[in-house]
């Protein structure tokens, strides 16, 4: 079993869906990260937290630390948030370990 | 802010040739950087973490005579591929991190290696 499950691995909506992507832990963490990873290969780091919910635009992260889970919504979805969401948790050090993304679709 | 750049974005080269690929934190200096590699629809693998000034960490499995790693100041990190096989084509990702345990890591854009 992978230290960093997400859920799901591909998700497919209509545009102005409401869209949730998970992500299960079994570590101990210091800190959360999602990121977005688009066709091209490029990493855009969304969101690094560690308690509680962050809010950036339409994307809003929350963590339950008790229950080792976080979650990744995006409001009002759009085609160009078509892109594969990783979580990544930090455990004490400084290597990040990552979950097997999410691959996202959006039709229009 | 947070910019980290990668260059080249894109090489072909011929088996046993070397490529020098950089990563560059643009404006802010980078205590530590990372050096991922990426195969097609898989998530990142860590290769080797570095901290300027000293050598770099390398994770299990990966070769540190083949990947040369060179971090020579707070704002460039280098990933030498040398002797370069087709099975290391691949997409080569680095992170650059200003505090090594609380800041977050900053990704480069990534740089498609096809070896020949």
């Amino acid at each position: 079993k992978n230290e960093v499950e997400q859920s799901p691995q591909n998700l497919t909506a209509q545009e102005g869906e409401f869209i949730t992507i998970n992500c299960s832990y079994s570590v101990g963490i210091s800190a959360l990260h999602w990121l977005q990873q688009h066709p091209g290969g490029g990493i855009v780091s969304l969101f690094m937290l560690s308690s509680g919910k962050k809010k950036h635009g339409r994307l809003i992260a929350t963590i339950n630390i008790q229950e080792k889970h976080s979650s990744l919504h995006i409001t009002a979805s759009h085609p160009r948030d078509s892109a594969v969401y990783i979580c990544a948790v930090r455990s004490g050090a400084q290597k990040l370990v990552f979950g097997q993304g999410t691959r996202l679709t959006i039709n229009p | 802010g947070a910019v980290v750049s990668q260059h080249p974005s894109r090489v072909i080269c011929k088996s046993g040739t070397s490529v020098k690929i950089e990563c560059r934190s643009l404006d802010f200096q980078a205590t530590t950087m990372f050096w991922y590699r990426q195969f097609p629809k898989k998530s990142l693998m860590l290769m080797a973490t570095s901290n300027e000034g000293s050598k770099a960490t390398y994770e299990q499995g990966v070769e540190k005579d083949k990947f040369l790693i060179n971090h020579a100041s707070l704002t460039l990190s280098t990933l030498t591929v040398t002797s370069a096989h087709p099975e290391d084509s691949s997409f080569y990702i680095c992170s650059a991190s200003r505090d090594t345990f609380t800041d977050t890591q900053y990704f480069g854009p990534g740089t498609r290696l096809t070896v020949l």
